[in-house]
């Protein structure tokens, strides 16, 4: 079956230490986005990619970074630079514009940082 | 950049009708989605809109005016799965990212 599978459900980490949320998908799409959700605030896109090796920072990427050396995959990482990295991580994949519409998003990450 | 805006909560009975308003302001434009989350789950998706008018699925229905900047998601027959937050996004058009509203919370009670 083709989807984008995230891993793992629930994190938890100390403060200070980085730590890495897996996204792959198999669906062949070209862009791939890190959003975070906290309650109360929607989804704020971090970090985003349309092609591999080449990424964009999004609203709130400060204490966070990516890499793209693969089309199927986009690891987050959450820096001890993020002050508040608390909250449920989403990652989400899409064919271009032109080439699709809507974007699929994994199950999700919630990392807690304690 | 993109503002969007839509109402914090709603609540409806199952069996009825419930309208979702979401206005936006935005730089670039390339259409416009609505998603459905269920508590601690991923957004699924529900309907995109890029030109004017109504698109209807099943017992959801969405409604678009660019020159408005103005959307709505229809739900029509409430059941009490249906309660969840609606997320409404808007796809930019020079950086085809989407830009999510803060969702709108619905309660459906028996």
């Amino acid at each position: 079956d083709g989807g984008i599978t995230q891993s793992p459900k629930y994190l938890f980490r100390k403060e200070g230490q980085n730590v890495t949320l897996s996204c792959e998908q198999n669906l062949n799409h070209d862009a791939m986005y890190w959003y975070r959700q906290d309650p109360g605030q929607g989804l704020r896109l971090i970090y985003y990619s349309q092609i591999v090796n080449d990424f964009q920072k999004g609203d709130i990427a400060e204490g966070y970074s990516v890499s793209r050396e693969k089309k199927e995959s986009f690891p987050l990482t959450v820096t001890s630079a993020q002050k508040n990295p608390t909250a449920f991580y989403l990652c989400a994949s899409s064919a271009l514009p032109g080439q699709g519409t809507e974007a699929f998003f994994g199950q999700g990450t919630r990392l807690t940082v304690v | 950049g993109q503002n969007i805006d839509q109402p914090t909560e709603m609540t409806a009975t199952e069996g009825a009708i419930v309208q979702i308003n979401c206005t936006y302001q935005t730089s670039g434009f390339n259409g416009l989605f609505w998603y459905q989350q269920h508590a601690g789950e991923a957004p699924t998706f529900l309907s995109y809109n890029v030109l004017d008018g109504l698109e209807e699925k099943g017992r959801f229905s969405s409604f678009l005016s660019r020159s408005k900047g103005y959307s709505y998601l229809l739900l029509k027959e409430l059941q009490m799965k249906d309660s969840a937050s609606y997320l409404c996004a808007v796809r930019d058009r020079g950086y085809s990212t989407l830009t999510f509203g803060k969702g709108t919370m619905l309660l459906v009670s028996p």
